[in-house]
């Protein structure tokens, strides 16, 4: 079965750095593109960003360009996503969510059970 | 601000049907494929639609997709009381060269 498991949910201060993960098996992870999409408090589905494990190659929103970065360690199947320097308007739900295809255009066809981060001070 | 506009909500009593729109533009809806989501209070995101209008293993075909120009549609037939959720349409903007989602639209059934 394929899955993708993100790590727990997370309390912080603001201006404190933070890096969550989303590990996947039943599946080559290498081979396709892993994102992440945000969900802020009662509010719609963002798309943050993209990155294909094979290459590295990432892609970011111009909306979270420069906020968070997104990586990956192929040898244990996990994607990232981190921050530097928490605001409380970083408050949501994150999803890593996986493509259908080695095709960056394609729809998320896998999705993680999303991972809540509260930034208070 | 999404670049793919849904109305907010729509409703419908059980067994009726309803359809949600999706506009966009040349840059997105009209050069790529579309993908439709369902979102149940409190969980993740769930594949309903890819490629505009294929339904992966396991959606009833009461859901269907199509696409028209820069719009596409989700409908749903024989509304059922657990089809109350969230629904979001996607697609990838060549112009900007990343993915983007819909508005959303929350479907309530009377």
């Amino acid at each position: 079965e394929v899955q993708l498991v993100q790590s727990g949910a997370e309390v912080k201060k603001p201006g404190e750095s933070l890096k969550i993960s989303c590990e996947g098996s039943g599946y080559s992870f290498s081979h396709y593109w892993i994102g992440w999409v945000r969900q802020m408090p009662g509010k719609g589905l963002e798309w943050m960003g993209i990155l294909f494990p094979g290459d590295s190659d990432t892609r970011y929103s111009p909306s979270f360009q420069g906020q968070v970065t997104i990586s990956a360690d192929n040898s244990i199947s996990t994607a990232y996503l981190q921050w530097s320097s928490l605001k409380a308007s970083d408050t949501a739900i994150y999803y890593c969510a996986r493509q259908t295809s080695s095709s960056i255009n394609d729809a998320f066809d896998v999705w993680g059970q999303g991972t809540m981060v509260t930034v208070s001070s | 601000q999404s670049v793919l506009t849904q109305p907010p909500s729509v409703s419908a009593a059980p067994g009726r049907k309803v359809t949600i729109s999706c506009s966009g533009s040349s840059s997105n809806i009209g050069n790529n494929y579309v993908s439709w989501f369902q979102q149940l209070p409190g969980t993740a995101p769930k594949l309903l639609i890819l490629d505009n209008n294929k339904r992966p293993s396991g959606i009833p075909d009461r859901f269907s997709g199509s696409k028209s120009g820069t719009s596409a549609t989700l409908g749903i037939t024989g509304l059922q009381t657990g089809d109350e959720a969230d629904y979001y349409c996607a697609t990838w903007d060549t112009s900007l060269s990343i993915g983007v989602f819909g508005t959303g639209t929350k479907v309530t059934v009377l």
